[in-house]
C-alpha cells in the first residue's frame, strides 16, 4: 500500500488559497490519490480524488504531479470553516481485494481571520 | 441524493454491556459499507466492510462483530464491551468501482 506524507500543520489567511502539499512516492499506476478533511466530531468529508489529471470541483482543485510522486489541493479562497484536518490518502486494496482507505496523520489547517 | 444514518450520536456504556451500533444509506442500492474507529488523537483504522448482504469481511482480530441484514443496513455489535472499545466510530459507504467513501456523523462511544 502506498504511504502518503504531509505536513502536520499549516496556516492561511482567510480569504487566501490554501495549498496542502502531499507525497506519495511509492504510488501504483492505478491508485487514485483521494483528500479528505474532517473537522473536530465529524465524520471525514471527502473532497476530491484524482488519478494522473488535475481535477477542479465546486470545493477544491487537485493538482497532481507528471510523475504522481506528490499532489497539492488547493482551497482557493479559505474560510473560518475551512480548519480542519485534512487527509491524502492513496486507495489501497483490503485483504479480500475491496478497497480501504488508509488514514494517516494529515495536516492541520487553521485559516486565521 | 445519498444519505447515510448513523445512531446514536453518543453512548455510554458500562465495561462488559452489549453494543448495537446502526447505520443505513438512503438513495442507492448495493453500496460497499464500511465500520472504522477513530481512537483519541489518532487516524482511522477500518473495521469492517461488506461488499453485499450477509457478505462481511474484517480487517482487524476485536471484541466487535458486524453484520449486514439488509442491502442497506450495517450494524456493529459487541456481546462485551472492553475499556478499550472506547472510541468515535464510522460509517461510510461507497458505489463500486474507485468511488469515494462517504462518512456519517460517527457515535462517539465511551466505556466506562
Amino acid at each position: 500500500d502506498a504511504k502518503t506524507t504531509q505536513p502536520p500543520s499549516m496556516d492561511c489567511a482567510e480569504g487566501r488559497a490554501a495549498n496542502l502539499p502531499c507525497n506519495h512516492s511509492t504510488i501504483s499506476g492505478n491508485e487514485y490519490v483521494y483528500w479528505y478533511r474532517q473537522i473536530h466530531s465529524q465524520g471525514p468529508q471527502y473532497i476530491i480524488h484524482g488519478l494522473k489529471n488535475n481535477e477542479t470541483n465546486e470545493m477544491a482543485s487537485l493538482i497532481i504531479t507528471e510523475d504522481r510522486k506528490s499532489s497539492t489541493l488547493i482551497l482557493p479562497h479559505a474560510t473560518l470553516r475551512d480548519t480542519a484536518v485534512y487527509y491524502c490518502i492513496v486507495r489501497a486494496r483490503t485483504q479480500g481485494g475491496s478497497e480501504k482507505l488508509v488514514f494517516g496523520k494529515g495536516t492541520k489547517l487553521t485559516v486565521n481571520p | 441524493s445519498q444519505t447515510i444514518h448513523q445512531w446514536p450520536a453518543t453512548l455510554v456504556q458500562p465495561v462488559g454491556s452489549p453494543l448495537s451500533l446502526e447505520c443505513t444509506v438512503e438513495g442507492t442500492s448495493n453500496p460497499n459499507l464500511y465500520w472504522y474507529r477513530q481512537a483519541a488523537g489518532r487516524g482511522l483504522q477500518l473495521l469492517f466492510y461488506s461488499v453485499g448482504i450477509g457478505q462481511i469481511s474484517s480487517e482487524v482480530p476485536q471484541n466487535l462483530s458486524a453484520s449486514r441484514p439488509q442491502d442497506r443496513q450495517f450494524i456493529l455489535s459487541s456481546k462485551k464491551l472492553l475499556l478499550s472499545d472506547s472510541g468515535f466510530y464510522l460509517c461510510a459507504w461507497s458505489s463500486q468501482g474507485a468511488q469515494p467513501q462517504h462518512f456519517g456523523d460517527g457515535t462517539r462511544l465511551s466505556i466506562l
